[in-house]
């Protein structure tokens, strides 16, 4: 049974850089499957923040234009996201998921970690 | 980018009743198209994948159907767990994107 699992801080001030890990056990991180963050501001709807392969191929939300950065760890099987220039509307729950090819549904989800963008 | 709508906002249904939910897609995407279901405090739960296909352990009180633009997920009889809010999902064309959502309460 795959598992993720979200880490970082959970307060982070306008303007600077939010990043996240999510820690994949139960299965590897180099198998055929997409890596993706979503996240869900409060009492909102969901939203693709982007995707990575175990090669370090990656796709991003136009949405968040260049502020995103996602990269693969593969020795400590985990991958991570930096978003950079966060205001109060980046404030949301991030969610780590398992997609299978690209483009695709998602079948294991993190259980989502808070960020609030506070000074 | 394609936009996904779902109908309506909030389903009132009494246990042991069916329910509808509705999602639409502002272009065809073909089959390409999942639902979830999220509780409070929990990440989304993958029921329904290639617009029909259940996922593994989920009840077959959950169907969807549909193809194109219209699609359509039904519980045939609401058990108490059942009550969440539902999400479709789009994974036709890039980039993959949400509907926002359909809340099933307790009438």
């Amino acid at each position: 049974q795959v598992q993720l699992q979200e880490s970082g801080p959970g307060l982070v001030k306008p303007s600077g850089t939010l990043s996240l890990t999510c820690a994949v056990s139960g299965g590897s991180i180099s198998s055929n499957n997409w890596w993706s963050w979503v996240r869900q501001a409060p009492g909102k709807g969901l939203e693709w923040i982007g995707e990575v392969y175990h090669s370090g191929t990656n796709n991003y939300n136009p949405s968040l234009g260049s502020r995103v950065t996602l990269s693969v760890d593969r020795s400590n099987n985990q991958f991570s996201l930096t978003l950079s220039s966060v205001t109060a509307a980046d404030t949301a729950v991030y969610f780590c998921a398992r997609g299978g090819k690209w483009l695709d549904h998602f079948d294991y989800w993190g259980q989502g970690t808070l960020v609030t963008v506070s000074s | 980018e394609i936009v996904m709508t779902q109908s309506p906002t909030t389903l009132s249904v009494s246990p042991g009743e069916r329910a509808t939910l509705s999602c639409r897609a502002s272009q065809s995407i073909s089959s390409n198209l999942a639902w979830y279901q999220q509780k409070p405090g929990q990440p989304p739960r993958l029921l329904i994948y290639g617009a029909s296909t259940r996922a593994t352990g989920i009840p077959a009180r959950f169907s969807g159907s549909g193809s194109g633009t219209e699609f359509t997920l039904t519980i045939s009889s609401l058990q108490s767990e059942d009550f969440a809010v539902y999400y479709c999902q789009q994974s036709n064309k890039w980039p993959t994107s949400f509907g926002p959502g359909t809340k099933v309460d307790i009438k």
